[in-house]
């Protein structure tokens, strides 16, 4: 079985500061997927930006990027460059079995807060 | 491309009654999830599709949820008889077979009262 883990309820960042949310996993696969998803007051889930366990290089997309430490097993989401609508709950989440198609297990989240 | 859909987006009854939730994926996407995310959670599965059966429905309560999905692409999630604690969004997503990206509709806020 799966499980996510994110320490922190909420954050403070200041408008075009960099920040960390944390994310720590625990999974007895040997493939598997975490993902990143942002999910505004509207409530849709958006997806931000994905790891494989076997992919050697942190993943980027734009401003997000994942500090992915296999052997810690740590996935953070870094935010560079704040901005005001990045103000939403953060949700990290994986997938094992090495399949595609398996479910995702989702951690409680970290509500963001950028201030101008 | 069209996202997902999903409706309605609100949705408020009393207990013991029954609602219906629609999901529309996005088009080619041949696997579905519904999950239920209840306030200060992440969201849970419920039941996962691909094309038009069931691979995953453990997490189901069968006593008064089901599911379906005719065709293997719209799909519908009805409870009956609701109860208080079924108050939370309900969310659908939508993913290619063997792609593990998995794409959300906007969700349905049920509170029942």
């Amino acid at each position: 079985a799966q499980k996510i883990t994110q320490t922190q309820p909420g954050m403070f960042v200041q408008e075009k500061e960099a920040v960390t949310l944390d994310c720590t996993y625990d999974t007895s696969d040997q493939s598997y997927g975490l993902f990143w998803y942002k999910q505004p007051s509207s409530g849709e889930m958006i997806f931000l930006i994905y790891q494989g366990s076997y992919d050697e290089q942190n993943a980027t997309e734009g401003r997000y990027s994942l500090n992915f430490q296999k052997a810690r097993k740590s996935a953070n989401l870094v935010i560079s460059a704040s901005q005001l609508g990045d103000s939403a709950m953060y949700f990290c989440a994986m997938r094992g079995d090495g399949s595609g198609n398996t479910p995702l297990v989702f951690g409680k989240g970290t509500r963001l807060s950028v201030i101008a | 491309e069209a996202g997902v859909a999903q409706s309605p987006r609100y949705k408020i009854i009393e207990k013991r009654q029954s609602v219906a939730f629609w999901c529309n994926p996005i088009s080619g996407h041949a696997t579905l999830y519904w999950y239920q995310q209840i306030l200060g959670q992440g969201p849970k599965l419920l039941i996962q599709f691909q094309n038009n059966g069931v691979v995953d429905d453990s997490q189901l309560p069968k006593d008064r949820f089901s599911a379906e999905r005719l065709k293997g692409v719209d799909s519908t999630l009805k409870i009956q008889p609701a109860k208080l604690e079924d108050s939370a969004v309900y969310l659908c997503a939508s993913s290619l077979i063997g792609q593990g990206t998995q794409y959300f509709g906007p969700g349905t806020r049920l509170l029942v009262l």
